[in-house]
């Protein structure tokens, strides 16, 4: 069964620096890779998805995320972080078999300080 | 906006009551996901329904079931309600499988916050 983790419970960084995010999976074949983003009582919102093809995937909010199957991997990141990207963020792997069933990790809180 | 929608928003309700959660899929959509969200558990899939049937069963209670009517909503209820069951509910849908290929995404709605007391 495919697992996913997030080694970073909570992240806080500065607005304007960088920021990345862990994310390491198991899954038995090629993966289906997604980050999810979830703002205070707000719903889940799709930043990017890897399938196939090129390992750096870009989505939106101008976040970015690389796949290394070598290290079971899809990190996430962003150049400059705005106020606004406070959040949960939620790496998961989908399910191949079945309709990209999806599997999340616990999740990394970012706090962003002025 | 996701295009899936949930209803209600917000429900606080005791223990040993019965709730039924309401999900309009993306319009298109044929498969409807249900997801928990606690403190404890973090995200589960619960079940997964396409086209009318019931394709996959994740960690759902006997308490819980679903079905997804001809018009593609689906319908998550809750039964014999308890104080763990506290949580944010997330239906999600997709297009469903593809022939020879992958590349859909699973959309999420913003959820239906269960409180019981």
């Amino acid at each position: 069964a495919q697992s996913v983790t997030q080694p970073d419970i909570h992240i806080t960084v500065s607005e304007g620096a960088s920021l990345e995010l862990r994310c390491n999976y198991s899954y038995g074949a090629t993966p289906y890779l997604f980050w999810y983003v979830q703002s205070p009582g707000q719903g889940l919102q799709l930043l990017l998805k890897y399938f196939s093809g090129d390992t750096l995937v870009q989505g939106i909010k101008g976040f970015e995320a690389e796949f290394k199957r070598s290290q079971s991997s899809f990190n996430l990141r962003k150049p400059s972080v705005h106020w606004s990207d406070a959040a949960e963020y939620f790496c998961a792997v989908g399910d191949r078999s079945n309709d990209y069933k999806l599997s999340f990790g616990a999740g990394t809180t970012v706090t962003v300080r002025a | 906006d996701s295009g899936v929608t949930q209803t209600p928003k917000h429900l606080i309700t005791a223990t040993g009551q019965r709730v039924t959660l309401r999900c309009s899929p993306r319009s298109g959509d044929l498969s409807v996901y249900w997801y928990q969200q606690s403190l404890d558990q973090g995200l589960q899939f619960l079940i997964q329904y396409y086209n009318g049937e019931e394709r996959a069963k994740g960690n759902i209670l006997e308490r819980f079931s679903a079905q997804q009517f001809p018009d593609l909503h689906s319908e998550l209820n809750l039964s014999s309600l308890e104080l763990g069951d506290s949580a944010l509910y997330f239906c999600a849908s997709s297009a469903g499988p593809l022939q020879g290929g992958f590349g859909n995404t699973i959309y999420f709605g913003e959820g239906s916050w269960l409180t019981v007391v």
